[in-house]
């Protein structure tokens, strides 16, 4: 069984479109993350939650909108996307008081490309 | 400057060879990551360190606190290992991960 999945894998759209790209995990972890990776491969937190509730909000456009209906699942919602959105976007998984003493799990990516 | 930083930033290596690559950061920290990322695949951990060093088949890191540095190792490469290897801190402060830009590693044949 796949940890942290995401999908879809790959998506391509239009600009000024919405979408969304959905992660679970099966760890039983309380916390979730979504990352973003530009094109130079760097790797930037977005978004995390723990147990339903945010607490990482980074600097990114109001046009991303988190959302976590349970502890299992961070979905990810992008409105009206733009070019430079065309990014990959991981999502991840892990225990929150414990992530200095346990690993973190990635998922596989979710590579959107706009255009 | 980024909190963390890695080199080489490209490394391209004979198989059998053996292979480092170091990270640096300059923050404190309560634990370093190292991450995999194969072509067109997703992000494994390989390892996570608060001291000392870890091994685990031809993989080793060691993580020196005061110096503010880790390395990973690899010996015997292998084609297969090669990816990009990443490395990535938990500030003290939080408890979010500050990525290095990544090492791509080629192993030649």
């Amino acid at each position: 069984d796949t940890a942290v999945s995401q999908t879809p894998k790959y998506l391509v759209t239009q600009m000024g479109n919405d979408k969304s790209i959905k992660c679970e995990q099966n760890l039983g972890h309380d916390t979730m993350y979504w990352y973003k990776q530009d094109s130079k491969k760097f790797l930037k937190i977005m978004f995390s939650y723990n147990n339903k509730e945010l607490i990482i909000n980074e600097t990114v456009p109001n046009r991303f909108s988190p959302k976590s209906p349970d502890k299992a699942h961070l979905n990810l919602h992008i409105n009206s996307l733009e070019l430079g959105d065309s990014a990959v976007y991981f999502c991840a998984s892990s225990h929150l008081r414990s992530i200095s003493g346990n690993t973190i799990y990635f998922g596989e990516g979710s590579w959107l490309t706009v255009v | 400057k980024n909190e963390v930083e890695q080199s080489p930033q490209n490394l391209t290596a004979q198989e059998g060879e053996f292979i480092t690559i170091n990270c640096s950061y300059s923050v404190g920290i309560s634990a370093l990551h190292w991450l995999q990322q194969h072509p067109g695949g997703g992000i494994v951990s390989l390892f996570m360190l608060s001291s000392g060093k870890k091994k685990h088949g031809r993989l080793i890191a060691t993580i020196n606190i005061q110096e503010k540095h880790s390395s990973l190792h690899i010996t015997a490469s292998h084609p297969r290992d090669s990816a990009v290897y990443i490395c990535a801190v938990l500030k003290t402060s939080g408890s979010r991960l500050t990525f290095g830009e990544g090492t791509q590693l080629t192993v030649n044949p």
